[in-house]
C-alpha cells in the first residue's frame, strides 16, 4: 500500500527561526510532490510542488526532494506567527492525478 | 486563477435525513473531481473520484450507496450524504485537477454536524 509519512509534531519554533518539515513515501514510481498548509476548519493552500531532484525556493520557502532516499522536506525561514498551521505533505504516483496525503505536521511558530 | 465553489459551508441537520453538498467549478471545465473527507486532527482521505458523465469511482470501504455522487456537467459535482448518521460528522473537501500535472483547485470545505 503506497503511504506517506510525516512526523505529527507538535514543531515549535520561535519566530525568525527555521521550520524544518519532512515527509517520507513509499511509492518509487511517485512523479510530483507537494506541500500544502491547513489552517484549521479551511481547505489546504498550495504552498509548493516538486518534481525534479533537488531544492525549489520560492521566497521564505524551500522545497527539498530526494528521490533516491525517497524524501522530501519543506524548510520554511524567517518563521511568522501567521505561518502556524498543519502542514500536509501529498504525493501523486501514477497517471490518474490521485494524490496520497501524510497525516500532517502541526507547526507553532511563537512570537 | 481557477476557483471551485463549495456550497454549504456549513451544515448541521438531523440524523436519519440526507445532506447535499455541491461543488461548481467557475471559469474552468471540470470534468474530475476528488471528494475528500477529514476528520479533526486526520489527513485527508479520498472518498471517491467523480467524472462527467460516467459513474463514480469510489475508494475501498467508502458505501457507495450512502454517499452519493453526481457529476451531471462539467462544472457541477455533487456529493449526497445519505441517511446521515453521528460518526458522518466530518469535514468534506472537493478538488478538481486541472490542466498540468501539479495543479489542483480545492473548494473550501463543508463541516457537517450531524445531531
Amino acid at each position: 500500500q503506497k503511504e506517506v509519512e510525516q512526523n505529527s509534531g507538535p514543531l515549535s519554533v520561535p519566530e525568525g527561526a527555521i521550520a524544518s518539515l519532512n515527509c517520507t513515501y513509499s511509492d518509487r514510481v511517485s512523479q510530483s510532490f507537494f506541500w500544502y498548509r491547513q489552517y484549521s476548519g479551511k481547505s489546504p493552500e498550495l504552498i509548493m510542488s516538486i518534481y525534479s531532484n533537488g531544492d525549489k525556493e520560492d521566497g521564505r520557502f524551500t522545497a527539498q526532494l530526494n528521490k533516491a532516499s525517497q524524501y522530501v522536506s519543506l524548510l520554511i525561514r524567517d518563521s511568522q506567527p501567521s505561518d502556524s498551521a498543519t502542514y500536509l505533505c501529498a504525493v501523486n504516483a501514477g497517471n490518474n492525478r490521485k494524490l496520497i496525503w501524510g497525516l500532517g505536521t502541526s507547526l507553532g511558530v511563537n512570537p | 486563477g481557477a476557483v471551485v465553489s463549495q456550497h454549504p459551508s456549513r451544515v448541521i441537520c438531523k440524523s436519519g435525513t440526507s445532506v447535499k453538498i455541491e461543488c461548481r467549478s467557475l471559469d474552468f471545465q471540470a470534468t474530475t473531481m476528488f471528494w475528500y473527507r477529514q476528520f479533526p486532527k486526520q489527513s485527508l482521505m479520498l472518498m471517491a473520484t467523480s467524472n462527467e458523465g460516467s459513474k463514480a469511482t469510489y475508494e475501498q470501504g467508502v458505501e457507495k450507496d450512502k454517499f452519493l455522487i453526481n457529476h451531471a456537467s462539467l462544472t457541477l459535482s455533487t456529493l449526497t450524504v445519505t441517511s446521515a448518521h453521528p460518526e458522518d460528522s466530518s469535514f468534506y473537501i472537493c478538488s478538481a485537477p486541472g490542466h498540468s500535472s501539479v495543479d489542483y483547485t480545492f473548494g473550501s470545505g463543508t463541516r457537517l454536524t450531524v445531531v
